[in-house]
């Protein structure tokens, strides 16, 4: 069931412009969303988190939206940096901890010099 | 502090074998999930151990299983392997159970490929 939808499986954006990553849901009970990021033979690292209390969560260059009556949150970064190149996950969790957590495809951003 | 490893980086089995995947957490982490991960599926979460007990799981079949020890590794087995298993699994570590809110540390991943 993909609850979780990353519909771009990749973004490409030029050096120092803004690289806009979208996620959508379709379960209402998430509570809490966060982004990953993964660079080739490494594992997720956490980017940023935000709770459905609120609509903007800012961490330096990296800003998530969420727009819950459109179940849509967005990554925000600027400005883009060549270092950023990486696949994005979102992933939205309710309650039940980790039963709970969807993650997207995830989406692959590359910065071009 | 060294971060979440995993053993082998790579393996490549044939359909009906089993594996066993291995995941040492973070010192100090007493928490250990594992995931799969396909193309275009994303993460998938397995199950979670805490203090040798298994606290969640996911939706998976009963041939994936896992185990932990008293020093908080973990283990992760597949018995009767399929073509559909073949993916990345990871682990993540956390110091508590996971409540969805946490930061998870993940590790590198074991690469299984089944012919």
């Amino acid at each position: 069931d993909q609850q979780v939808k990353q519909n771009s499986p990749s973004l490409s954006v030029q050096e120092g412009r803004i690289s806009i990553l979208n996620c959508d849901y379709t379960n209402s009970m998430f509570d809490y969303f966060l982004w990953y990021k993964k660079y080739p033979a490494e594992g997720p690292t956490f980017l940023i988190s935000i709770s459905s209390i609120k609509d903007k969560n800012e961490d330096g260059r990296f800003t998530v939206f969420l727009n819950k009556s459109a179940k849509h949150l967005s990554l925000h970064i600027v400005p883009s940096q060549p270092g950023d190149s990486a696949v994005y996950f979102c992933a939205a969790s309710g309650s039940g901890g980790n039963n709970d957590m969807r993650f997207g495809a995830g989406t692959r951003l590359t910065v071009k010099p | 502090k060294a971060g979440v490893t995993q053993t082998p980086r790579y393996l490549i089995k044939t359909r009906g074998q089993q594996v066993t995947l291995s995941c040492s957490p973070i010192s100090g982490h007493r928490s250990v999930s594992w995931y799969q991960q396909t193309p275009g599926q994303g993460l998938q979460f397995l199950f979670e151990y805490f203090s040798e007990t298994q606290r969640n799981k996911g939706n998976f079949p009963g041939r994936f299983s896992g185990r932990q020890f008293s020093n908080s590794r973990s283990e992760m087995n597949v018995s009767t392997l399929e073509l559909g298993d073949s993916a990345l699994y990871l682990c993540a570590s956390s110091p508590v159970v996971t409540s969805g809110t946490d930061t998870q540390y993940f590790g590198p991943g074991t690469r299984l490929t089944v012919l």
